[in-house]
Order: C-alpha cells, then structure tokens, then sequence
C-alpha cells in the first residue's frame, strides 16, 4: 500500500542555517504530494504542495520539488528563523484500494531553532 | 471567513462517561476527517466521511462513533468503551478537486480521569 517516510527528529539548528528534512513515498498511482506544518496546540496547515512529477512547491522561503525517479519530495529553506520551529508532516493523496481518496501522513519531524 | 471550527479547545471528561466533540466546516466540502494525535506522534485516522449520510471506519475505529447527517457537521463521540481516550483530536474537511487537500481545525484536547 501507499506510505510515506520522512526524517526522524527533533532537528535543532540556529537561526539562519539551512533546512532540508527528507521525505520519500511509495504510491501505486500518480498521488499529489503536501508538507504541512503544526505549531504547538494547534491544527495542521498546509505549507506547500505539488500535484505532478517535477513541480515545484513553495511558501514562506520552503520549497519541495516532486521528484517521480527517486520518489521523493524533499523539504528545504534557506535560512531558517526561530519562528518556524514547528512540526512539520509530509502527505500524500492518491486513489485507495477501495476506489475513493486516500491521504497518507509521515510520522512527523520536529523542527527547533535556536536564536 | 471560511474554516473549520472545533469545540471546546479542552475537555475534561471522568472515566465511563462518553463525550461528543464538535466540528464544523463551511467551506462546503463534501469530505470530512477525524484524526488522532497523541503526545510526539503522528496522526491517526479514526473515520471518515466522503458524503453526507456515509461515513467510513479509519485505522482506529473502536471506542468512536460518528454521524453525518450534515454537510456542515462531523461530530465525533468518544465512547467509554476506547481504552485511552486522552488525546488531542484533530477535524479536517477537503475538497472533491483532484488534490483533496485537508484543511485542519484547531483541535480540541480531551482528558480523561
């Protein structure tokens, strides 16, 4: 079945270093791909997305490539600021077995930042 | 504004008693989602609905209910019968548009003593 790996955390970096946290997924179709991030004691919100193969997502200085050959959808920025520590989810929705949608969550990587 | 509002934030519940967490969504989306969080986890799916009047078990059924006879309204019952209800629980609606992007709520935090 479908399934979605990313990085495990925490990640700790200072303020202004570069981010990646990896993500790769297994899907039987062409899913569409989705990082969201979770501030603490709140709900989800979606920071970016990607619908096919080599589309590039991007939001707030994040960016996540759709990479078809290595199955992966990366997550980076560039310099990273102590507001975004957070916990971020990698997600994919493809058709399930059953014939509706499916959404598929990673486990989550939490991101802290240090001034 | 458009959203999807929970209620309450936190819920103080004793144990044997069974608790109704709401949620509502108008952003006129057809599906629905419950999900589960607990502490330094990821999210579990608990049910689901794609319509109004259906609704579908996710990956944690047992010990919940749930009922859709709106397309506004999820509302998720925790029964005495879930071993481990405390948690924080998370309502999310989508789209029918080929992306099914979820928009969360806040969440509601249930503790149970």
């Amino acid at each position: 079945g479908d399934s979605v790996t990313q990085m495990e955390g925490p990640v700790t970096l200072s303020e202004e270093a570069f981010l990646t946290i990896n993500c790769t997924y297994t899907a039987t179709g062409y899913p569409s791909l989705f990082w969201y991030v979770q501030y603490p004691g709140e709900g989800l919100q979606l920071l970016l997305k990607a619908t096919k193969a080599d589309d590039k997502g991007s939001n707030k200085g994040f960016e996540a490539t759709y990479r078809k050959e290595t199955t992966s959808f990366h997550l980076e920025k560039g310099s990273v600021q102590v507001s975004d520590s957070a916990v971020y989810f990698c997600a994919l929705s493809d058709w399930g077995n059953t014939g509706g949608f499916k959404t598929i969550f990673g486990a989550g990587t939490r991101l802290f930042v240090k001034a | 504004d458009g959203g999807i509002t929970q209620s309450p934030k936190y819920l103080f519940r004793k144990e044997g008693q069974n608790v109704t967490l709401s949620c509502e969504q108008n952003l006129n989306h057809d599906a629905m989602y419950w999900y589960r969080q607990d502490p330094g986890q990821g999210l579990r799916l608990i049910y689901y609905s794609q319509i109004v009047n259906d609704f579908q078990k996710g990956d944690i059924a047992e010990g919940y209910s749930v009922s859709r006879e709106k397309k506004e309204s999820f509302p998720l019952t925790v029964t005495s019968a879930q071993k481990n209800p405390t948690a924080f629980y998370l309502c999310a609606s989508s789209d029918r548009d080929g992306t099914y992007e979820q928009y969360f709520g806040p969440g509601t935090r249930l503790t149970v003593t």
